[in-house]
């Protein structure tokens, strides 16, 4: 199957500070990448859908200005954290999709945010 | 909005096909029935999906009801690194992946 990364796989920050985690399809091009969240012991929530060279969509309850997504290659994605706070820490995980891939979403292996 | 039903837990013999079921009552004519895996800590594993027909790789059999209200996923022999947690979800396929609650396969040595 197609591999898609993350950049970092852990990430321990202060307080007010802003983090950024990236993801890149390694071997195809995503048209259509998707950012997830997953609290302990618990399922993936989807954060955001970011198409290629537009703006992301975000679902209900997420706040766009705090998490800022950019998807400005076909091959990258985003997704920066503003302002952490101890709440915000969690496992951040994305996928990403495209044509030469079916319907399929690939995964990446995700971003353990600790905020202190 | 769940869409899918699936036992909370469940344990398996080593070595034993492991058969996880899914119930999804509500599926449209156009969704397809997908399987991921999540091993603690790592993102999400596409195993297997199918649209009517049963489907076999080299990961796991997926049985449909004809009448595409339930399948079940066949870990055909179990082993140690087969546990995780195991999401059924149907979606049409072009659009966005929505988790469940999965359920937590453990297999014992």
């Amino acid at each position: 199957g197609a591999v898609v990364s993350q950049h970092p796989s852990r990430v321990i920050c202060k307080s007010g500070t802003s983090v950024k985690i990236e993801c890149r399809s390694l071997d195809f091009q995503a048209t259509t990448m998707f950012w997830y969240r997953q609290f302990p012991k618990k399922s993936l929530m989807l954060m955001a859908t970011s198409n290629e060279g537009s703006k992301a969509t975000y679902e209900q309850g997420v706040e766009k200005d705090k998490f800022l997504i950019n998807h400005a290659s076909l091959t990258l994605s985003t997704l920066t954290v503003t302002s952490a706070h101890p709440e915000d820490s969690s496992f951040y995980i994305c996928s990403a999709r495209g044509p030469t891939q079916g319907n399929e979403q690939f995964f990446g292996p995700g971003t353990r945010l600790t905020v202190l | 909005d769940a869409k899918t039903t699936q036992p909370t837990s469940m344990d398996c013999a080593e070595g034993r096909a492991a058969n996880l079921p899914c119930n999804h009552s509500t599926i449209s004519g156009n969704e397809y029935v997908y399987w991921y895996r999540q091993i603690h800590s790592q993102g999400p594993q596409y195993i297997i999906h199918g649209l009517k027909n049963n489907e076999t790789n080299e990961m796991a059999s997926l049985i449909i009801t004809e009448d595409r209200k339930s399948s079940t996923l066949i870990l055909p022999h179990a082993t140690l690194r087969d546990t995780a947690v195991y999401y059924c979800i149907v979606f049409p396929g072009n659009e966005k992946l929505t988790f469940g609650t999965g359920t937590r396969l453990t297999i014992i040595p």
